[in-house]
């Protein structure tokens, strides 16, 4: 499993585009990249995942360069209710029917937003 | 969407005693189910994989004795603590796979709200 780096923290204000980046340097050529949001004394909630390239959906962007060691969380327009941690998580997300996949969680980000 | 609960929500009890914590699927079957701890200003630790009808495989320094893993049918997975110690106080949280997506190459792991433990 490819071990992820990301920053401890993040600051920003009400309305700004936020962008957390995640190092993997020895992503391998089968794992995917997601991210999970999770807000204090709940459970993780999934926001986004990617292969290559870009992948947006109604929430965030997911930016992958092409040598997919890195990518970028990119929120918009972000409000006081973004305030959680983040974590970018690398993995080969094909189901496996003997069930060996499994998912081990970095550090994450903890991002606050003020007002 | 795919829904999973925990029950309880949160737990306290007398140092010695088992909690059961269970973990179900709610509009899905589940073939996988895992449980994490928490504990605060931290990140979720994989303790253990559940795997329905067969016995669950633990990560390395997990006590598959102390924390007894149950994968009885496709929707439900328990976790039992056993003769727990205040040391055992965090937060408790199961995430299952939908086994529809088997084969997919898109997979989404959906997570219970976690079960927080208070160990007297």
């Amino acid at each position: 499993l490819a071990k992820t780096t990301q920053p401890i923290s993040m600051d920003s204000y009400e309305g700004q585009e936020v962008n957390i980046t995640c190092s993997h340097n020895n992503i391998a050529t089968n794992d995917y990249i997601t991210w999970y949001q999770q807000f204090p004394s709940q459970g993780p909630r999934f926001i986004i995942q990617g292969y290559k390239t870009k992948v947006t959906n109604e929430v965030a962007s997911l930016f992958i360069p092409a040598d997919r060691k890195s990518s970028t969380l990119s929120l918009p327009r972000v409000s006081l209710s973004d305030t959680a941690v983040y974590y970018c998580l690398v993995g080969d997300m094909l189901f496996r029917l003997d069930s060996s996949y499994k998912l081990i969680f970095g550090s994450g980000t903890r991002l606050l937003v003020r007002p | 969407g795919a829904v999973v609960s925990q029950h309880p929500s949160w737990v306290i009890c007398k140092s010695g005693t088992s909690v059961k914590i269970e973990c179900r699927s709610l509009d899905f079957q589940a073939t996988t189910m895992f449980w994490y701890r928490q504990f605060p200003k931290q990140s979720l630790m994989l303790m253990a994989t559940s795997n329905e009808g067969s016995k669950a495989t633990y990560e390395q320094g997990v006590e598959k004795d102390k924390f007894l893993i149950n994968h009885a049918s496709l929707t439900l997975s328990t976790l039992t603590v056993t003769s727990a110690h205040p040391e055992d106080s965090s937060f408790y949280i199961c995430s299952a796979r939908d086994r529809t997506t088997a084969g997919s190459f898109y997979n989404e792991q959906f997570f219970g709200p976690g079960t927080r433990l208070t160990v007297l």
